[in-house]
Parts: C-alpha cells; sequence; structure tokens
C-alpha cells in the first residue's frame, strides 16, 4: 500500500535558521504530493503540492521538489519565523482518492 | 474561497450519550467529506469518506454503527458519536471535496472529550 515517512520531531530551530523536514514516500505509480501545516488548536491548511515529478510547489516561502528518483518531496525554508511554529504533515494521493498523511513533524521556533 | 466550518469546535459529554459534529461546506458544494480522528502528538487517521446522497465507506477497524456519518446535503455532513466512551476523546477534522477538485479543504476541528 501507500505510505509516507516523515522526519520525526519535535524539531526546534532558532529563529532565521534554515529548516528542512525530510520526506519520503511509497507508492505504486505516481502521487500527487502535499505539505499540510497546522497551527496549535487549528485544523489542517494546505501549504503546497505537486502534482509531478521535477514540480516544485512554493508558498510563503516554504519551497518542496518532487524527486521521483529518490521518492522524497522535503519541505525546506531559507530562514524561519516564530510564526513557522506549527506541525507539518506529507502527503500523497492518487487523483480524487483519500490521502495518505505521515506523522507529522512538530516545529518549534525559537526567539 | 473554500471555507469548512465545524460546530462546535470542542465538546464535553459524559459517558454513554451521543454527542454530534457538524462539517459544512461555506463557499463550495462538497459532493465528498471525509471524517478524520487525531490523536495528540499522532497523524490524522482517516475514519470515513462520504459522498452526498450515498452511505459513508468506512475505513477497516472503524465502527460504523458507532460513528454515524450522514452527508445530508451538498454542504453539510455529520459525524455522531453514540454511546460515546472516554476512548473516543480525541480531536475529529472534515475535509471537504467538490466535484472534479481533488484538493481537500479541512475544517478547523472539534475537540471532543468524554467523561
Amino acid at each position: 500500500g501507500n505510505s509516507v515517512t516523515q522526519m520525526e520531531g519535535p524539531v526546534t530551530l532558532s529563529e532565521e535558521a534554515f529548516l528542512t523536514i525530510n520526506c519520503t514516500y511509497t507508492a505504486t505509480g505516481y502521487p500527487s504530493l502535499f505539505w499540510y501545516v497546522q497551527y496549535p488548536g487549528e485544523g489542517l491548511q494546505l501549504l503546497l503540492k505537486a502534482t509531478k515529478a521535477d514540480d516544485k510547489g512554493s508558498n510563503k516561502g516554504f519551497e518542496a521538489t518532487y524527486r521521483k528518483e529518490t521518492t522524497s518531496f522535503h519541505l525546506e525554508k531559507g530562514s524561519v519565523q516564530v510564526s513557522d511554529s506549527a506541525v507539518y504533515f506529507c502527503a500523497l494521493n492518487f487523483g480524487n482518492e483519500k490521502l495518505t498523511f505521515g506523522t507529522g513533524t512538530r516545529l518549534t521556533i525559537i526567539p | 474561497g473554500a471555507v469548512v466550518s465545524q460546530h462546535p469546535s470542542w465538546v464535553i459529554c459524559k459517558s454513554g450519550t451521543s454527542v454530534k459534529i457538524e462539517c459544512r461546506s461555506l463557499d463550495f458544494q462538497a459532493t465528498t467529506m471525509f471524517w478524520y480522528r487525531q490523536f495528540p502528538k499522532q497523524s490524522l487517521m482517516l475514519m470515513a469518506t462520504s459522498n452526498e446522497g450515498s452511505k459513508a465507506t468506512y475505513e477497516q477497524g472503524v465502527e460504523k454503527d458507532k460513528f454515524l456519518i450522514n452527508h445530508a446535503s451538498l454542504t453539510l455532513s455529520t459525524l455522531t458519536v453514540t454511546s460515546a466512551h472516554p476512548e473516543d476523546s480525541s480531536f475529529y477534522i472534515c475535509s471537504a471535496r467538490t466535484g472534479g477538485v481533488y484538493e481537500q479543504y479541512f475544517g478547523p476541528g472539534t475537540r471532543l472529550t468524554v467523561t
């Protein structure tokens, strides 16, 4: 079956540090890939997505590139802010099928 | 656009009672809605998928008689936790999708505490 593996957290960084959250997937075929963010006490928000190999999703300074050869979709940001503190979920799906989520990575940014 | 709301945002109920959670798509027609359960510090577990006017499809291991899902209209789905027990305490999140669009839009979640 399909699965998503994320780096385990929690991750704690200082403000303006570089962020990488690793995500790899296992799937038959080429799924769409997503990063969702969940701020404290809230539901999930779509952060970015990529639907085919070599696509780069970007939003709010975050980027992730769909790497078919390494089946990865790592999330990066060059300079994090305190407001980026949240839980980040990597996910995949095929077409209109259900989303498969990773376990989530809790990120805390300290001033 | 693409806003999904949930009501209530939090609820406390006594063991043995039932509680209903509403999920509404505010500015689009949701042909498909999904219900997830999230345990503390863990990922989302899909409970069921519902299409408007059809019976919900439950994931393996989810008791359909305990978690009743109704997708009565294109803007409303409800999850009823029947005969709730403390182990049902969790954060329940719904999402919605409109036909032809694969992206899911998530509600803010409902925290259920069963005492």
